[in-house]
């Protein structure tokens, strides 16, 4: 069963703090992605990985910045949290091969709180 | 641009109802769809994908090219339908998916 581990599921952090979200994929998938999510806004995407140091901006990037050193672990980092960053954050990871693995799996998600 | 629209934030009906969550996309290519679920403190996982033209738990969902749309359809719902749908779209080969703002569907006894 795949596992995507998030080290966090509660995390209370104040304004101008350093923050860092770790996520952990066990079936060594080369895409790796991180979302938020917002009542009404639904999950937007911030960044993503397609492979070791590899990144992309998302929809949503700005205030975020992303590490993969490791192909089974994605960090997100908010250089300076903010309260507009105050938010459920959910990683993700999905194979290669597209045609047949589609399947995006989800962590259980980490919700952020910035005072 | 992709986009994928739910118009709809909460749908409520009575068990035993027919259900459709709406879903309009718009992408110059060919897409994939899904639609992901998220029932109350549980993750999000995949409910249907269109490529695989299944049914899962009673739901189908058929791609509209015509329309672009992928609405969710089930002929009678039930309590354990209640929860938070996704629609998402992928770009066939490409790696990123777009998600819809979500449909809270609840439905009552």
């Amino acid at each position: 069963d795949v596992k995507v581990t998030q080290s966090s599921r509660y995390l209370v952090k104040r304004t101008g703090e350093k923050v860092f979200l770790e996520c952990v994929q066990d079936m060594d998938h080369e895409n790796m992605f991180w979302y938020r999510q917002d009542p009404g806004l639904g999950l937007r995407l911030i960044y993503f990985s397609y492979d070791v140091k590899m990144k992309e901006k998302g929809d949503i990037p700005e205030g975020y910045s992303v590490s993969r050193e490791k192909k089974e672990r994605f960090s997100l980092i908010l250089e300076s949290a903010s309260t507009n960053q105050t938010s459920m954050y959910l990683c993700a990871s999905r194979g290669r091969d597209t045609s047949t693995n589609e399947k995006l799996f989800f962590g259980s998600g980490t919700q952020l709180s910035v005072l | 641009a992709q986009r994928v629209t739910q118009p709809e934030k909460l749908l409520s009906v009575f068990k035993g109802a027919p259900v459709e969550l709406k879903c309009n996309y718009s992408y110059s290519g060919s897409p994939e769809l899904f639609w992901y679920v998220q029932y109350s403190r549980q993750r999000l996982q995949l409910l249907l994908r269109h490529i695989s033209r299944e049914s899962i738990k009673g739901f189908t969902a058929d791609l509209n090219k015509g329309e672009t749309s992928f609405h969710l359809k089930k002929p009678f719902a039930q309590e354990e339908d209640s929860a938070m749908y996704y629609c998402a779209l992928s770009g066939f080969g490409t790696d990123k998916l777009i998600f819809g703002t979500g449909t809270r569907l609840q439905v009552f006894p």
